[in-house]
């Protein structure tokens, strides 16, 4: 079982939609990351929380909009979403992020389309 | 910028065959070189990681090696079963714990 709790596991909606994808860990990781995976494609970094502050935001258009409430919780809110962001998307937690030596804990994952 | 690179795309092997997988990465300068696996449809398992001082991890039957001067690692594993097929993909980290991941390698273990 993952260390890393992603909710929903599918999700379903319209390009007019808002919703939410969430994160938890547990581990006492103070850095969360945000990845988008198309299919046979590998993982693109989205976003990375360091210690609840945003540090690194890949040029993501303004429609996908991260939150991290608290050092276990990460989410990722959704609005009028394009079919082309149907997609995998992963959470991921590491100890910490500088220094680079940090291994980083994957979720299962939200499968999303958007019709 | 970093762009890494796995060969093969796809791999079959009949089952307890030795193999090697292999990733190559343009920019040497890296802090760590991490190995996932994945199942179809899931998420990413971490099997090994590889600080940049150092030149190869083992866990189990898995094996991964580092040569960051020529930009390559490669993951060896003794003794394939079936249950090790899926997708695997390395991923090269910088100072900020930034991942660029690999193509991936697709192995199916035949029984």
């Amino acid at each position: 079982d993952t260390e890393v709790t992603q909710t929903p596991k599918h999700l379903v909606m319209g390009m007019t939609n808002k919703k939410s994808l969430k994160c938890e860990q547990h581990m006492g990781h103070r850095a969360m990351y945000w990845y988008k995976q198309k299919a046979k494609k590998p993982p693109e970094l989205m976003f990375v929380y360091s210690y609840e502050k945003l540090s690194i935001n890949e040029s993501v258009p303004s429609r996908f909009s991260p939150e991290c409430p608290n050092s276990s919780l990460l989410n990722l809110h959704l609005h009028a979403l394009q079919p082309e962001d149907s997609a995998l998307y992963l959470c991921a937690s590491s100890q910490e992020q500088a220094g680079g030596y940090q291994p980083q804990h994957f979720g299962d994952g939200t499968r999303l389309s958007i019709l | 910028k970093q762009e890494v690179t796995q060969i093969p795309a796809a791999l079959s092997v009949p089952e307890g065959e030795n193999l090697v997988l292999n990733c190559s990465f343009t920019d040497s300068a890296i802090y760590n070189l991490q190995w996932f696996r994945q199942d179809p449809g899931k998420g990413l398992t971490s099997l090994l990681l590889i600080q940049s001082s150092q030149r190869e991890q083992t866990s189990g039957r898995l094996n991964a090696s580092l040569d960051k001067s020529s930009g390559r690692s490669t993951l060896y594993i003794a003794a394939s079963q079936p249950g090790d097929s899926a997708t695997y993909l390395c991923a090269v980290g910088g100072a900020t714990n930034k991942l660029i991941f690999g193509t991936g390698t697709l192995l199916a273990v035949q029984p």
